[in-house]
C-alpha cells in the first residue's frame, strides 16, 4: 500500500476536550480504514471510508474522507478516559489490498 | 473480538529455543496474516496466507517459519531468534479483496533473552 502520513504522533487532552488525528497521502486512495489499539491490546477495526467526501459517525467519533481522497481525519468530541489508545489509519490501496498502517496517533486523556 | 484467538499470550525464550505461536479463527475468512509490532510502532506485515497457501512473505528472516495446517489455524514457528525479535506478534484474518479489513487476535508478547 501507499505510505500514509499520520499526525500528530501524540496528543494529550483534558477529559472533555476534543481530539483530531489526520492522515495524508500524496496519491489518491481507493479507501481508508481506521483502527484503535488500547494500551496493551490489539488493533480493532473501527470503520472504512470509500467515497469521496464521505462522513461517518460512531457516537462521539466522526470520520471524514477528503474530496480528493488524499486525506482523512478522525475527530472525537468530548473525550473520555475510555478513548485512550493509539488510533491508526490504514491504506489498503496497494496491489495486494493489504492495509499499510500509518504511524498512529497516541491519545492520552487526563481526568 | 474473541473470534481470533492466539496462544500463548506471553512467551519468553532463549536464543537457542524452538517455539511455536498459534492462531485460530472462527470467522471463516480466507486470508490469514502474521504481523510483528514493536512498541510505539504500527503493525508490520510478515506473512499472508490465502486459501491456506503462502501468498506473501515480506522478506522475513528464515528463523520465522509460518504454517497454515487448515483454514482455521495459523502457526508461526520460531527458531534461533535474536533479542531484537522481541515484540508483539499479531495474527489477523480478513476476507481478502479491495475492501479487506483486518480482524486481529490478542497477540503473543514475545521476549527473547
Amino acid at each position: 500500500g501507499q505510505q500514509v502520513m499520520q499526525i500528530p504522533q501524540y496528543q494529550h487532552v483534558q477529559e472533555g476536550e476534543d481530539f483530531t488525528t489526520y492522515c495524508n497521502s500524496s496519491t489518491t486512495l481507493s479507501n481508508i480504514q481506521w483502527y484503535k489499539q488500547r494500551p496493551g491490546g490489539h488493533p480493532v477495526f473501527l470503520i472504512q471510508l470509500v467515497k469521496s467526501g464521505e462522513v461517518k459517525k460512531q457516537k462521539r467519533l466522526t470520520f471524514q474522507f477528503g474530496e480528493a481522497k488524499k486525506n482523512s481525519s478522525l475527530h472525537i468530541t468530548a473525550t473520555q478516559t475510555t478513548d485512550v489508545g493509539t488510533y491508526f489509519c490504514a491504506d489498503p490501496s496497494g496491489g495486494s489490498y493489504i492495509p499499510t498502517f500509518g504511524r498512529g496517533t497516541s491519545l492520552i486523556v487526563h481526568p | 473480538d474473541t473470534e481470533v484467538t492466539q496462544t500463548p499470550k506471553h512467551l519468553v525464550m532463549g536464543m537457542t529455543n524452538k517455539k511455536s505461536l498459534k492462531c485460530e479463527q472462527h470467522m471463516g475468512h480466507r486470508a490469514m496474516y502474521w504481523y510483528k509490532q514493536k512498541a510505539k510502532k504500527p503493525p508490520e506485515l510478515m506473512f499472508v496466507y490465502s486459501y491456506e497457501k503462502l501468498s506473501i512473505n515480506e522478506s522475513v528472516p528464515s528463523r520465522f517459519s509460518p504454517e497454515c495446517p487448515n483454514s482455521s489455524l495459523l502457526n508461526l514457528h520460531l527458531h534461533a531468534l535474536q533479542p531484537e525479535d522481541s515484540a508483539l506478534y499479531l495474527c489477523a484474518v480478513g476476507a481478502g479483496g479491495r475492501t479487506d479489513t483486518q480482524y486481529f487476535g490478542p497477540g503473543t508478547r514475545l521476549t527473547v533473552l
